[in-house]
């Protein structure tokens, strides 16, 4: 099974300050992490897919990058509404298919 | 736009068995190249993946679930449904199903449900 780990685990910044967190996997995933945004009583939202692609209709201040075991998910310019936990998953080996413990983003 | 309801009991005793429907409107489960999954999330922690049904029939589990997990699909009512035998408090979690095609993500899903293992 494919570990992921994601650091920090809480970011406390004020609008318009750029968030970076970042998703380690214990091995090799290629390119095939997806970062999801889930938001208090909701369902997680994709927001990321093959490390770098915004999903539809997903904010251009939302962006990734990363291969191999190291990925990343910039938010340039904090908005109010992405207050959230942001997960890391893979699917470069399946079953299982694994997400990272969670980052969670607050906005002073 | 693909939607999905989850449904069944909030409350399980344990040892019992735990069984939820996902009912899916604005597309058909049998439409090719679909995956139907279902992940959970106990209270305030992360997300595990619990297992998929292909629209072929296939299904695929978590191994550290699997000897008490069956997905299956009832094409007729256009729902799938998860079963997880012998239920501890550990099983208490919101329990998500999602859509997901292959070599995709987990694209749609629907609002989840919570379920709880309690006497």
């Amino acid at each position: 099974e494919i570990v992921l780990t994601q650091s920090p685990a809480t970011l406390s910044l004020s609008p318009g300050e750029r968030a970076t967190v970042s998703c380690r996997a214990s091995q090799s995933v290629g390119s095939y992490v997806a970062w999801y945004q889930q938001k208090f009583g909701q369902a997680p939202r994709l927001l990321i897919y093959d490390a770098s692609n915004r999903a539809t209709g997903v904010p251009a201040r939302f962006s990734g990058s990363g291969s191999g075991t190291d990925f990343t998910l910039i938010i340039s310019s904090l908005e109010p509404e992405d207050s959230g936990v942001y997960y890391c998953q893979q699917r470069s080996s399946w079953p299982p298919f694994t997400f990272g413990p969670g980052t969670k983003v607050d906005i002073k | 736009q693909l939607q999905l309801q989850e449904s069944g009991p909030g409350l399980v005793k344990p040892s019992e068995t735990l069984s939820l429907t996902c009912t899916v409107s604005g597309g058909s489960i049998s439409s090719s190249s679909n995956y139907w999954d279902w992940i959970r999330q106990p209270p305030g922690k992360g997300l595990e993946w619990i297992g998929t049904t292909y629209y072929s029939g296939s299904t695929y589990y978590n191994p550290s679930l699997k000897s008490r997990v069956t997905i299956s699909a009832d094409t007729s009512k256009n729902q799938f449904s998860l079963k997880l035998t012998s239920v501890t408090a550990a099983d208490t979690a919101v329990y998500y199903c999602a859509r997901r095609r292959p070599a995709e993500y987990f694209q749609y899903w629907g609002q989840g449900t919570l379920v709880t293992v309690s006497s």
